[in-house]
Protein backbone atom coordinates (compact mmCIF):
# COMPACT_ATOMS: atom_id res chain seq x y z
CA UNK A 1 0.00 0.00 0.00
CA UNK A 2 0.89 3.45 -0.70
CA UNK A 3 2.05 6.07 2.33
CA UNK A 4 -1.09 6.87 4.46
CA UNK A 5 -3.73 4.74 3.29
CA UNK A 6 -6.89 4.53 4.73
CA UNK A 7 -9.70 2.44 5.29
CA UNK A 8 -12.10 1.43 4.83
CA UNK A 9 -12.74 3.74 1.87
CA UNK A 10 -16.17 4.78 2.87
CA UNK A 11 -18.50 4.04 6.21
CA UNK A 12 -21.87 4.52 6.61
CA UNK A 13 -23.09 4.33 10.55
CA UNK A 14 -25.98 5.22 12.45
CA UNK A 15 -25.75 8.32 14.74
CA UNK A 16 -24.41 7.22 18.40
CA UNK A 17 -22.63 4.74 17.37
CA UNK A 18 -18.90 4.43 17.22
CA UNK A 19 -16.93 4.69 13.57
CA UNK A 20 -13.32 3.83 12.92
CA UNK A 21 -10.58 4.30 10.55
CA UNK A 22 -7.47 2.49 9.75
CA UNK A 23 -4.44 4.05 8.84
CA UNK A 24 -1.36 2.28 6.43
CA UNK A 25 2.19 3.89 6.14
CA UNK A 26 5.50 2.62 4.54
CA UNK A 27 8.16 4.16 5.71
CA UNK A 28 9.63 5.76 9.21
CA UNK A 29 7.48 8.88 10.33
CA UNK A 30 8.02 11.47 13.34
CA UNK A 31 4.17 12.01 13.62
CA UNK A 32 1.48 11.16 12.25
CA UNK A 33 -1.66 13.26 11.94
CA UNK A 34 -5.26 13.05 11.18
CA UNK A 35 -7.74 15.47 9.11
CA UNK A 36 -11.30 16.22 7.94
CA UNK A 37 -12.62 17.57 5.07
CA UNK A 38 -16.37 18.55 4.66
CA UNK A 39 -17.29 18.19 1.07
CA UNK A 40 -15.71 21.03 -0.80
CA UNK A 41 -14.06 22.71 1.99
CA UNK A 42 -10.36 22.87 3.32
CA UNK A 43 -8.58 20.63 5.65
CA UNK A 44 -9.39 21.09 9.27
CA UNK A 45 -6.23 19.18 11.48
CA UNK A 46 -7.92 17.26 14.06
CA UNK A 47 -4.54 15.41 15.71
CA UNK A 48 -1.09 14.63 15.81
CA UNK A 49 0.60 11.70 17.33
CA UNK A 50 3.90 11.76 17.78
CA UNK A 51 5.86 8.33 16.70
CA UNK A 52 7.00 7.73 20.23
CA UNK A 53 3.46 7.75 21.49
CA UNK A 54 0.91 5.11 21.68
CA UNK A 55 -2.62 7.05 21.73
CA UNK A 56 -3.58 9.95 22.51
CA UNK A 57 -7.33 11.37 22.99
CA UNK A 58 -8.91 14.60 22.10
CA UNK A 59 -12.93 15.00 23.08
CA UNK A 60 -14.46 12.19 21.31
CA UNK A 61 -11.34 11.51 19.34
CA UNK A 62 -8.83 8.62 20.02
CA UNK A 63 -5.80 7.73 17.90
CA UNK A 64 -3.56 4.53 17.96
CA UNK A 65 -0.24 4.14 16.61
CA UNK A 66 1.66 0.99 15.70
CA UNK A 67 4.62 1.66 14.81
CA UNK A 68 5.53 -1.68 14.72
CA UNK A 69 2.94 -2.30 11.88
CA UNK A 70 3.03 1.05 10.56
CA UNK A 71 -0.35 1.80 11.41
CA UNK A 72 -2.64 4.11 13.06
CA UNK A 73 -6.16 4.53 13.80
CA UNK A 74 -8.86 7.21 14.75
CA UNK A 75 -11.69 6.34 17.10
CA UNK A 76 -15.12 8.69 16.79
CA UNK A 77 -16.88 7.34 19.81
CA UNK A 78 -20.85 8.71 19.86
CA UNK A 79 -21.18 10.19 16.74
CA UNK A 80 -22.89 12.51 15.03
CA UNK A 81 -24.57 14.09 12.22
CA UNK A 82 -21.85 17.03 12.42
CA UNK A 83 -19.32 14.14 12.11
CA UNK A 84 -20.08 13.91 8.37
CA UNK A 85 -17.20 14.29 6.36
CA UNK A 86 -14.30 12.93 4.57
CA UNK A 87 -10.97 11.69 7.03
CA UNK A 88 -7.50 11.64 6.05
CA UNK A 89 -4.18 10.48 7.83
CA UNK A 90 -0.87 12.34 6.70
CA UNK A 91 2.49 11.46 7.84
CA UNK A 92 5.49 13.35 7.50
CA UNK A 93 7.55 12.14 4.97
CA UNK A 94 10.18 15.12 5.22
CA UNK A 95 9.97 18.12 7.93
CA UNK A 96 8.23 20.07 5.23
CA UNK A 97 6.14 17.92 3.13
CA UNK A 98 3.22 15.89 4.45
CA UNK A 99 1.60 12.78 2.53
CA UNK A 100 -2.00 12.58 2.60
CA UNK A 101 -3.94 8.62 2.33
CA UNK A 102 -6.79 8.91 -0.10
CA UNK A 103 -9.46 9.51 2.64
CA UNK A 104 -12.53 7.72 4.33
CA UNK A 105 -15.92 9.12 3.41
CA UNK A 106 -17.91 8.72 6.82
CA UNK A 107 -21.79 9.12 6.58
CA UNK A 108 -23.26 9.47 9.55
CA UNK A 109 -27.17 8.21 9.77
CA UNK A 110 -29.97 10.36 11.45
CA UNK B 1 -9.22 31.35 16.15
CA UNK B 2 -6.91 32.42 13.25
CA UNK B 3 -7.05 31.35 9.89
CA UNK B 4 -5.30 30.92 6.70
CA UNK B 5 -7.23 33.01 3.85
CA UNK B 6 -7.66 32.16 0.39
CA UNK B 7 -8.81 33.82 -2.68
CA UNK B 8 -10.17 34.09 -4.79
CA UNK B 9 -12.77 30.63 -3.53
CA UNK B 10 -13.78 29.86 -7.61
CA UNK B 11 -11.57 30.64 -10.63
CA UNK B 12 -12.03 29.68 -14.24
CA UNK B 13 -10.11 30.63 -16.57
CA UNK B 14 -9.17 29.97 -20.30
CA UNK B 15 -6.31 27.00 -20.96
CA UNK B 16 -3.01 28.93 -21.60
CA UNK B 17 -3.86 31.67 -19.33
CA UNK B 18 -2.24 32.18 -16.34
CA UNK B 19 -3.69 32.46 -12.61
CA UNK B 20 -2.78 33.93 -9.62
CA UNK B 21 -4.08 32.28 -6.36
CA UNK B 22 -3.86 34.19 -2.84
CA UNK B 23 -3.36 32.96 0.71
CA UNK B 24 -2.66 35.18 3.65
CA UNK B 25 -1.56 32.90 6.13
CA UNK B 26 -1.66 33.43 9.51
CA UNK B 27 0.34 36.25 10.92
CA UNK B 28 3.10 34.36 13.40
CA UNK B 29 3.46 31.53 11.24
CA UNK B 30 6.88 30.94 9.59
CA UNK B 31 6.65 28.05 7.27
CA UNK B 32 4.06 28.15 3.95
CA UNK B 33 2.82 25.47 1.78
CA UNK B 34 0.64 24.93 -1.25
CA UNK B 35 -1.29 21.45 -2.26
CA UNK B 36 -3.80 20.96 -4.12
CA UNK B 37 -6.46 18.31 -4.80
CA UNK B 38 -7.81 17.08 -7.90
CA UNK B 39 -11.64 16.08 -7.73
CA UNK B 40 -12.09 12.36 -5.82
CA UNK B 41 -8.44 11.81 -5.46
CA UNK B 42 -5.65 12.36 -2.85
CA UNK B 43 -4.40 15.70 -1.39
CA UNK B 44 -1.07 16.37 -3.06
CA UNK B 45 1.86 18.11 -1.76
CA UNK B 46 3.44 20.92 -4.27
CA UNK B 47 5.61 23.22 -2.33
CA UNK B 48 6.98 24.64 1.46
CA UNK B 49 8.40 27.72 1.68
CA UNK B 50 10.38 29.36 4.35
CA UNK B 51 11.98 32.60 4.69
CA UNK B 52 11.51 34.12 1.12
CA UNK B 53 12.53 30.67 -0.52
CA UNK B 54 11.35 27.32 -1.57
CA UNK B 55 12.35 24.97 0.78
CA UNK B 56 10.67 21.69 -0.70
CA UNK B 57 8.77 21.10 -4.01
CA UNK B 58 7.08 18.16 -5.49
CA UNK B 59 7.58 17.16 -9.07
CA UNK B 60 4.43 18.43 -9.98
CA UNK B 61 6.12 21.97 -8.97
CA UNK B 62 7.93 22.25 -12.34
CA UNK B 63 8.66 25.66 -14.58
CA UNK B 64 4.50 26.11 -14.71
CA UNK B 65 4.73 27.27 -11.11
CA UNK B 66 6.12 29.57 -9.22
CA UNK B 67 5.13 31.12 -5.33
CA UNK B 68 6.04 34.25 -3.93
CA UNK B 69 5.35 36.03 -0.77
CA UNK B 70 5.18 39.70 -2.15
CA UNK B 71 4.93 41.32 0.75
CA UNK B 72 4.65 40.78 4.70
CA UNK B 73 1.20 38.77 4.54
CA UNK B 74 0.57 37.54 1.16
CA UNK B 75 1.70 33.90 -0.15
CA UNK B 76 0.82 33.71 -4.05
CA UNK B 77 0.92 30.53 -6.33
CA UNK B 78 1.06 31.49 -9.71
CA UNK B 79 0.06 29.10 -12.41
CA UNK B 80 1.34 29.86 -16.07
CA UNK B 81 -0.02 28.38 -19.29
CA UNK B 82 -2.66 26.69 -17.21
CA UNK B 83 -4.17 23.11 -18.69
CA UNK B 84 -7.09 21.69 -18.50
CA UNK B 85 -5.21 18.82 -15.60
CA UNK B 86 -4.39 22.22 -13.67
CA UNK B 87 -8.29 21.88 -12.83
CA UNK B 88 -8.31 21.27 -9.42
CA UNK B 89 -8.70 22.06 -5.59
CA UNK B 90 -5.50 24.17 -4.52
CA UNK B 91 -5.09 24.62 -0.81
CA UNK B 92 -2.63 27.07 1.07
CA UNK B 93 -1.81 26.05 4.18
CA UNK B 94 0.92 27.63 7.22
CA UNK B 95 2.74 26.34 10.06
CA UNK B 96 4.38 27.99 12.94
CA UNK B 97 6.99 25.77 13.60
CA UNK B 98 8.09 22.65 12.35
CA UNK B 99 8.38 19.21 13.58
CA UNK B 100 5.74 17.82 15.42
CA UNK B 101 2.85 20.53 14.59
CA UNK B 102 -0.11 20.11 12.70
CA UNK B 103 -0.83 22.59 10.19
CA UNK B 104 -3.78 25.08 9.25
CA UNK B 105 -5.27 25.01 5.87
CA UNK B 106 -7.20 27.39 4.41
CA UNK B 107 -10.78 26.61 2.40
CA UNK B 108 -9.05 25.98 -0.99
CA UNK B 109 -9.41 27.80 -4.16
CA UNK B 110 -11.62 25.84 -6.69
CA UNK B 111 -9.47 26.35 -10.17
CA UNK B 112 -11.49 25.49 -12.88
CA UNK B 113 -9.57 25.30 -17.03
CA UNK B 114 -11.93 25.33 -19.30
Amino acid sequence: SQQGEEDPQALSIQEGENATMNCSYKTSINNLQWYRQNSGRGLVHLILIRSNEREKHSGRLRVTLDTSKKSSSLLITASRAADTASYFCATDESAQKLVFGQGTRLTINP
Amino acid sequence: EPEVTQTPSHQVTQMGQEVILRCVPISNHLYFYWYRQILGQKVEFLVSFYNNEISEKSEIFDDQFSVERPDGSNFTLKIRSTKLEDSAMYFCASSELLGNYGYTFGSGTRLTVV
